[in-house]
Parts: C-alpha cells; sequence; structure tokens
C-alpha cells in the first residue's frame, strides 16, 4: 500500500529565506507527483507535476525533484515571501486512471 | 487554464438530512472527477472514482449507500451524503481530469458541518 509521508509538519522562516520541503513515497511504480498549494479552508492549487520519466520542473522560484528510486522528491522555494505562507501537499499519482495519494501536508509561515 | 467549480462552499445540516454537492468542469470535458475528504490534521482520502455514464468506485471504508455519487454529464459530477451524522462533517473537495488535460484540476472544496 502506497504511503506518502511529508517532513517537516510545519516550518516557520523569516522572509527571503530558500527552504526545501521533502516528500517521500513507499512505492516507487507512480505515474507521477504533483505538488499543491493548500489555503485555509480552501481548495488545491495545483504547482508542479512531474511526470514519472522527468527528474525535475520549474516554475518561478519553485523547483521540484523527483527520485523514484528512492522514494523520494522536494520543493525548493528560493526567496520566500509571506505570500508563500500556506500547506503544501504532495500527492503521486497511483493508478492510470489519474487517482492521487496524499501526504498531510507541510504547514508553511514565512514572517516578514 | 482547466477550471473545476465546486458548489456550496460551505453548508451547516441537520443531522439526518441530505447535502448535494457539486462539481463542474468549465472548460474542459472531465471524463473522470474524483472524490476526496479530508478531516482535520489528516491528508486527503480518496473516497470514489467516477467515470462519466458508469457507476462510481468506491474506495474500502466508504458505504456507496451512503456517499451517493452521479457523473451524467462530461461536465458534471455531484456527491450526495444521505442521512448526514456529525461524524461526517469534514471537507470534500472533487478532482477532474480528462484525456487531453494535463495534471488534475480541483475544486475549491466544500465544508460540511452537520449538527
Amino acid at each position: 500500500k502506497q504511503e506518502v509521508t511529508q517532513i517537516p509538519a510545519a516550518l516557520s522562516v523569516p522572509e527571503g529565506e530558500n527552504l526545501v520541503l521533502n516528500c517521500s513515497f513507499t512505492d516507487s511504480a507512480i505515474y507521477n507527483l504533483q505538488w499543491f498549494r493548500q489555503d485555509p479552508g480552501k481548495g488545491l492549487t495545483s504547482l508542479l507535476l512531474i511526470q514519472s520519466s522527468q527528474r525535475e520542473q520549474t516554475s518561478g522560484r519553485l523547483n521540484a525533484s523527483l527520485d523514484k528510486s528512492s522514494g523520494r522528491s522536494t520543493l525548493y522555494i528560493a526567496a520566500s515571501q509571506p505570500g508563500d505562507s500556506a500547506t503544501y501537499l504532495c500527492a503521486v499519482g497511483a493508478g492510470s486512471q489519474g487517482n492521487l495519494i496524499f501526504g498531510k501536508g507541510t504547514k508553511l509561515s514565512v514572517k516578514p | 487554464g482547466a477550471v473545476v467549480s465546486q458548489h456550496p462552499s460551505w453548508v451547516i445540516c441537520k443531522s439526518g438530512t441530505s447535502v448535494k454537492i457539486e462539481c463542474r468542469s468549465l472548460d474542459f470535458q472531465a471524463t473522470t472527477m474524483f472524490w476526496y475528504r479530508q478531516f482535520p490534521k489528516q491528508s486527503l482520502m480518496l473516497m470514489a472514482t467516477s467515470n462519466e455514464g458508469s457507476k462510481a468506485t468506491y474506495e474500502q471504508g466508504v458505504e456507496k449507500d451512503k456517499f451517493l455519487i452521479n457523473h451524467a454529464s462530461l461536465t458534471l459530477s455531484t456527491l450526495t451524503v444521505t442521512s448526514a451524522h456529525p461524524e461526517d462533517s469534514s471537507f470534500y473537495i472533487c478532482s477532474a481530469s480528462s484525456v487531453a488535460n494535463y495534471g488534475y484540476t480541483f475544486g475549491s472544496g466544500t465544508r460540511l458541518t452537520v449538527v
């Protein structure tokens, strides 16, 4: 059974710092891996999608890497801003139909 | 980009009543829709997968007679929580995918509180 773990559960950093969020999964047979942002009481915003054949994706200040063999992914956020404060979710695509298995998330707080 | 509209965003209902949540894909045809549930401080858990025109596939432990899913068209799926109880209070969120859609698009979620 696929399990997704995110470390740390919470993180507080001063504005401007670079930071790394970690995600690990137990079964390397994944279709893809996706990082989302969730604001309190709101839905999910897709940040980056990495297909199983890819090793990384970049969008603006965000960079996500994928190492299938070790079951790990990292989300790197450069020059963090208060507006980055949110819960970041990692999810692996585990089935051919596209269902996702989520981690519990990392709650990020960026202090001005 | 792909947009999924989910309504209502929040609902409070009395125990024993039924609540319907709608999920619409606005600018693409969603061949498959997923319904997730998130309890406080827990991860999103898949409840069921629905394909247009066919019965939904429920995850283990999810009562299909309690959580009725209808995916009658390529742009609309509904989740009805029947005879709701306080333990059904949760955050429900839908996701849609299509052959042409790259990645998964999520609705904004529905906060259900049963009193």
